[in-house]
């Protein structure tokens, strides 16, 4: 059964401080892994895409990565500011007939000013 | 370019009631998948349309149903609405159904069933 989990569930951090989330994933034939960022209550930010052939993606102060054969991604955050606050979801990606993404359950973060 | 717009916003109904929710993908995206996000379950996968098709669902009840239009825009149906259907439905498109196509979601409709 392919399963994504995501630790901590929560975790708060004081402002400026670099924090990592982590997703790991049970099947390792994964497509692409996608990092979301969800406002309470709103829909859900794309933040980075990984292809199945890519080891890494970077855009601002995010950088994500993906190791297939461990079957883990990790969410890195630079110099958090409390505009980061939310709920950071980390989706794989199977393709195939289905093409749907399996969400883990989430990091929620709260960076305090 | 505008993203994902679902509406309506917010829907209240009264259980057993039918529920109507609508999707418009981003301009030339041809697939939309519904989520339905629960309080306490995740986002599940419901369906999956691509080029007016039915492509995929989810383990949901077939009260859950939807269609696809000609121009790619998408709606949901819930029928005997149920007071656990209550919950956020989000709409993602992508721009074709090439796997690992990046999906891009829409701010969704919060269903209250009362």
């Amino acid at each position: 059964k392919q399963e994504v989990t995501q630790i901590p569930a929560a975790l708060s951090v004081p402002e400026g401080e670099n924090l990592v989330l982590n997703c790991s994933f049970t099947d390792s034939a994964i497509y692409n892994l996608q990092w979301f960022r969800q406002d309470p209550g709103k829909g859900l930010t794309s933040l980075l895409l990984i292809q199945s052939s890519q080891r890494e993606q970077t855009s601002g102060r995010l950088n994500a990565s993906l190791d297939k054969s461990s079957g883990r991604s990790t969410l890195y955050i630079a110099a958090s500011q409390p505009g980061d606050s939310a709920t950071y979801l980390c989706a794989g990606t199977y393709g195939g007939a289905t093409n749907k993404l399996i969400f883990g359950t989430g990091t929620l973060l709260a960076v305090q000013p | 370019e505008a993203g994902v717009t679902q509406s309506p916003t917010h829907l209240i109904k009264t259980r057993g009631q039918q529920a109507t929710l609508r999707c418009s993908p981003i301009s030339g995206h041809t697939s939309v998948y519904w989520y339905q996000q629960a309080l306490g379950l995740g986002l599940q996968f419901l369906l999956w349309y691509d080029e007016g098709e039915e492509r995929n669902r989810g383990n949901f009840p077939p009260r859950f149903s939807g269609r696809q239009f000609p121009n790619y825009s998408s709606e949901l149906n819930v029928n005997a609405l149920e007071l656990e259907d209550s919950a956020l439905y989000l709409c993602a498109s992508s721009r074709n159904r090439g796997a690992g196509t990046e999906a891009f979601f829409g701010q969704g409709t919060r269903l209250t069933v009362v």
